[in-house]
C-alpha cells in the first residue's frame, strides 16, 4: 500500500531534551516536505527537500532542523525543543511540488 | 496583506444543501490550485486540483478558478454527512526558487443529517 508513515504518532516531552519525528514514504517520491498545524495558522512549511541531500527551508524554519540522506525518508530533529514547538506535524511526499502531496497521519507533539 | 485568506468558518449546513468554499490570493504567479479535504484526526487528502483558471468538475464537486479575480471556490452539490471535515486550499507558482505550497488556514464544515 502507498503511503507515508510517521513515528511516533504521539509524544509528550520536555523542554531541551533532543528528539526525533521520523518519515518515510514508499512511493519513490522525490519531493518531501513538514508542516505544522496549529489552530487559527493553519498548515505551514518548516523544511522541504526535492531530494537526495538537497534541502531548504520553509516558512517556519526556527527550531528545526531536517536531513535528507536516503529517498525514502525525511526526518525531522528538534535539537532543543521548546513549548511553542507544540503542535500537530505533518510529513508530505509528492512526485513534483505541483504533483499531489500524499500526507502522513500526523505526529502530536506536546513539549512541557 | 496575507498570500492566501480562507474563511475559516465553521459553516454549518443541513444535508443536501450546496456548499462554497472559497479561496482569496494575493500572489499573481500561482498557477496550480489544489483543494485538500482533512477529516478530524487525520491529514490532509487531494480533493480537486486546477491549473490556471476555468471549471474543475468531479461528481458532486466543482472547483473554480478566477485569476483575474485572485479566487478561486469549492463547491459541492447535495452535501453529505461524509462531507463534514475541513477544507484547505492550497497554491503553488513552482517557479524560480519559490518551491513551496501554499495553505490557507482551512474551512470547518459541518453537514447536519
Amino acid at each position: 500500500e502507498a503511503q507515508v508513515t510517521q513515528n511516533p504518532r504521539y509524544l509528550i516531552t520536555v523542554t531541551g531534551k533532543k528528539l526525533t519525528v521520523t518519515c518515510s514514504q514508499n512511493m519513490n517520491h522525490e519531493y518531501m516536505s513538514w508542516y505544522r498545524q496549529d489552530p487559527g495558522l493553519g498548515l505551514r512549511q518548516i523544511y522541504y527537500s526535492m531530494n537526495v541531500e538537497v534541502t531548504d527551508k520553509g516558512d517556519v524554519p526556527e527550531g528545526y532542523k531536517v536531513s535528507r540522506k536516503e529517498k525514502r525518508n525525511f526526518p525531522l530533529i528538534l535539537e532543543s525543543p521548546s513549548p511553542n514547538q507544540t503542535s500537530l506535524y505533518f510529513c508530505a511526499s509528492s512526485t513534483g511540488l505541483t504533483d499531489e502531496q500524499f500526507f502522513g497521519p500526523g505526529t502530536r507533539l506536546t513539549v512541557l | 496583506q496575507k498570500e492566501v485568506e480562507q474563511d475559516p468558518g465553521p459553516l454549518s449546513v443541513p444535508e443536501g444543501a450546496i456548499v462554497s468554499l472559497n479561496c482569496t490570493y494575493s500572489n499573481s504567479a500561482f498557477q496550480y490550485f489544489m483543494w485538500y479535504r482533512q477529516y478530524s484526526r487525520k491529514g490532509p487528502e487531494l480533493l480537486m486540483y486546477t491549473y490556471s483558471s476555468g471549471n474543475k468538475e468531479d461528481g458532486r464537486f466543482t472547483a473554480q478558478v478566477d485569476k483575474s479575480s485572485k479566487y478561486i471556490s469549492l463547491f459541492i452539490r447535495d452535501s453529505q454527512p461524509s462531507d463534514s471535515a475541513t477544507y484547505l486550499c492550497a497554491m503553488s507558482d513552482s517557479g524560480g526558487s519559490n518551491y513551496k505550497l501554499t495553505f490557507g488556514k482551512g474551512t470547518l464544515l459541518t453537514v447536519n443529517p
